[in-house]
């Protein structure tokens, strides 16, 4: 496709299921990050793959949280046991080599945790 | 913690005239700048970026100025229409950083 994608584009989860989000980068792009963005506020970074390597993990908020990118290619990330606070919309993104390049975003999974 | 914030979360403007939308932030150690715009329901769209060795670039209707001294950057919309509504929020890169750094964004609304 011409864009990021991503998949579900609504979830809902009842406390305590485990959810597992999609994201198809931009063919041939190296780099890929995944953000979350609360109502109201502006996205925070969770990780960042280069190639199947995470190389940063440092916004995961919690080891519920866990993300995989195992071919290059696509990423899913996948929560575990979800809790409320995790209702938010998750925003990935790809570059085409570094991640100090632009980023290009998909349109984003919202979950709703009840 | 270090940053980035805006000054007004809303910006009213009239169709037809220029919306400047202003950020701070406070990592001395960034270098590269970049505005995205959200319309609702959808992901960051790419506006313009700049790195912190210009200080003005411009594109189709937007410009971004940079000012390393006071740490401030503005986005200027020429000519808003009512397409243009939407929040746009800046974002730092660099600093060791590998993700980008948001601001909470300004709603721009355009009255016709």
């Amino acid at each position: 496709g011409a864009g990021v994608s991503q998949s579900p584009r609504y979830k809902v989860a009842k406390r305590g299921q485990d959810v597992a989000l999609r994201c198809d980068p931009i063919s041939g792009h190296v780099s890929l990050f995944w953000y979350q963005q609360a109502l109201g506020q502006g996205p925070e970074f969770l990780t960042y793959f280069q190639n199947e390597a995470q190389l940063d993990k440092s916004g995961l908020p919690s080891d519920r949280f866990f993300a995989e990118r195992p071919e290059g290619s696509v990423s899913t990330l996948k929560i575990q046991r979800t809790q409320q606070e995790d209702s938010a919309v998750y925003l990935c993104a790809s570059s085409f080599l570094g991640a100090q390049e632009t980023q290009y975003f998909g349109p984003g999974t919202r979950l709703l945790v009840l | 913690g270090e940053s980035v914030g805006l000054h007004l979360p809303t910006l009213s403007v009239q169709e037809g005239d220029n919306s400047i939308i202003n950020c701070a932030y406070s990592n001395s150690a960034s270098d590269y700048f970049i505005w995205y715009k959200q319309e609702s329901g959808k992901g960051p769209q790419f506006i313009i970026d700049i790195r912190s060795n210009m200080d003005k670039r411009q594109g189709q209707r937007v410009t971004v100025l940079l000012n390393k001294t006071v740490k401030h950057l503005s986005l200027q919309i020429a000519a808003t229409q009512p397409g243009d509504s939407a929040v746009y929020f800046c974002a730092e890169s660099g600093g060791g950083a590998d993700g980008l750094t948001f601001g909470k964004g300004t709603h721009l609304i355009i009255q016709p």
